[in-house]
């Protein structure tokens, strides 16, 4: 079964808008983080925000924030405000356990696209 | 600070042939990864390495990858010999324990034809 599903192939959202991409995650440990990361063009990869399972409020980072559900085991990352350079492919990721060093498990990603 | 340096930024062989791709982590991080990344799919992880000993090489096709990282700073990812199928992106990170996350570096393109 996949660890993280990622629904979404493409989504497409003019500039200004807010757009959610959607993240669901599969595991049975009590501890795990939750990552989000940019991929443009150029190839890297660039963290953007991080949940872990046992915090309360959800995680926010400037034009960046994640809706944590943690019942419905998903961590859709919202970008209020978009601009021309958020077009990139966003990953969402967990860490299980939640401990410095784990590997990162990747989902397939979605292509963001924002026109002007 | 100077973050996650790999070189070759793109690498193009024949099959059979060997490739060597290198990455020197952000300074002081005791942790390396490196993973792989097929067209259209996430980043899958190869190996990671504490300090220099590998601690999970459980994904790491050690019938044609090899991988060391001397002195537990700079790393060396290995194939001998390439196949089609190692057409990908290989990516290295690397993190420090107090920090949440892991910082990428921009990867090495490498084309099998």
């Amino acid at each position: 079964a996949q660890k993280i599903t990622q629904t979404q192939p493409g989504m497409f959202v003019q500039e200004k808008e807010a757009v959610t991409l959607d993240c669901t995650y599969d595991t049975s440990d009590q501890s795990y983080g939750l990552f989000w990361y940019k991929q443009p063009s150029s190839g890297e990869m660039i963290f953007l925000i991080y949940q872990g399972s046992y915090d309360e409020q959800n995680a926010t980072e400037g034009r960046y924030s994640l809706n944590f559900q943690k019942a419905r085991k998903s961590a859709n990352l919202v970008i209020s405000a978009s601009q021309l350079g958020d077009s990139a492919m966003y990953f969402c990721a967990m860490r299980e356990p939640n401990q410095a060093g784990t590997a990162l498990i990747f989902g397939k990603g979605t292509t963001l696209s924002v026109s002007s | 600070e100077a973050g996650v340096v790999q070189s070759p930024r793109y690498k193009i062989i024949e099959k059979k042939q060997p490739v060597a791709f290198w990455c020197n982590p952000i300074s002081g991080h005791n942790t390396l990864y490196w993973y792989r990344q097929n067209l259209g799919q996430g980043p899958e992880l190869l190996i990671r390495y504490e300090n220099e000993e590998a601690v999970d090489d459980s994904q790491l096709p050690k019938d044609r990858f090899s991988a060391e990282r001397l002195k537990g700073v700079d790393s060396t990812l290995k194939i001998q010999p390439a196949e089609l199928g190692d057409s990908a992106v290989y990516l290295c990170a690397s993190s420090l324990a107090s920090l949440k996350t892991q910082y990428f570096g921009p990867g090495t393109r490498l084309l099998v034809l």
